[in-house]
């Protein structure tokens, strides 16, 4: 148990366009959802918390109109990168938590987001 | 402010050697300790979690440990195969407060 599932799993898009990644958790209710960016050789930052029906909370330096995060349901986060750019090319994670695992997050397998 | 470091950053050993990875923190409060390990270009596999009144687990040939007195936890690895060749993160989240901090990783190298 505790699946998530990210799609699409790699994406290539020119400048200026605008790209969704979907996270679900398959097989269980997800209370929060969290998104990470990992740039080559570095580790993961955390970009945005969300919870079901409300705003996210995104971390400081995260432009809010740039990534725009809706998670709609208990099983269904998206992140939207509105008008991409080079320099958002990076690998996007996502994991998803049930307030019955003390918190244990489980992480999808990743997006690669490359933008020409 | 937490701050996580991973030490080493790169490790090679020969197949079979039992090994300890070390990740060492700043702040000893209410945290959920995980260990992944990561393949190139993939996402993470969670390998364990110690949560903030626990000292260890244990999972097959993994065995975790936290000391937040010594702001320490160990992952032991024993009997490496080349198939746990990888790069293992520890990660503490703040369960309160939905906050995460990641180390940047020791990669692990087994050779045959």
């Amino acid at each position: 148990g505790a699946v998530v599932s990210q799609h699409p799993s790699r994406v290539i898009c020119k400048s200026g366009t605008s790209v969704k990644i979907e996270c679900r958790s398959l097989d269980f209710q997800a209370t929060t959802m969290f998104w990470y960016r990992q740039f080559p050789k570095q580790s993961l930052m955390l970009m945005a918390t969300s919870n079901e029906g409300s705003k996210a909370t995104y971390e400081q330096g995260v432009e809010k109109d740039k990534f725009l995060i809706n998670h709609a349901s208990l099983t269904l986060s998206t992140l939207t990168v509105a008008s991409a750019h080079p320099e958002d090319s990076s690998f996007y994670i996502c994991s998803a938590s049930r307030a019955s695992s003390y918190n244990e997050q489980f992480f999808g397998p990743g997006t690669r987001l490359t933008v020409l | 402010k937490q701050e996580v470091t991973q030490i080493p950053a790169a490790l090679s050993v020969p197949e079979g050697e039992n090994l300890v990875l070390n990740c060492s923190f700043t702040d000893s409060a209410i945290y959920n300790l995980q260990w992944f390990r990561q393949d190139p270009g993939k996402g993470l596999t969670s390998l364990l979690l110690i949560q903030s009144s626990q000292r260890e687990q244990t999972s097959g040939r993994l065995n975790a440990s936290l000391d937040k007195s010594s702001g320490r936890s160990t992952l032991y690895i024993a009997a490496s195969q080349p198939g746990d060749s990888a790069t293992y993160l520890c990660a503490f989240f703040n369960t309160n407060a939905g906050k995460s901090t990641f180390g940047d990783g020791t990669t692990l190298t087994v050779k045959p």
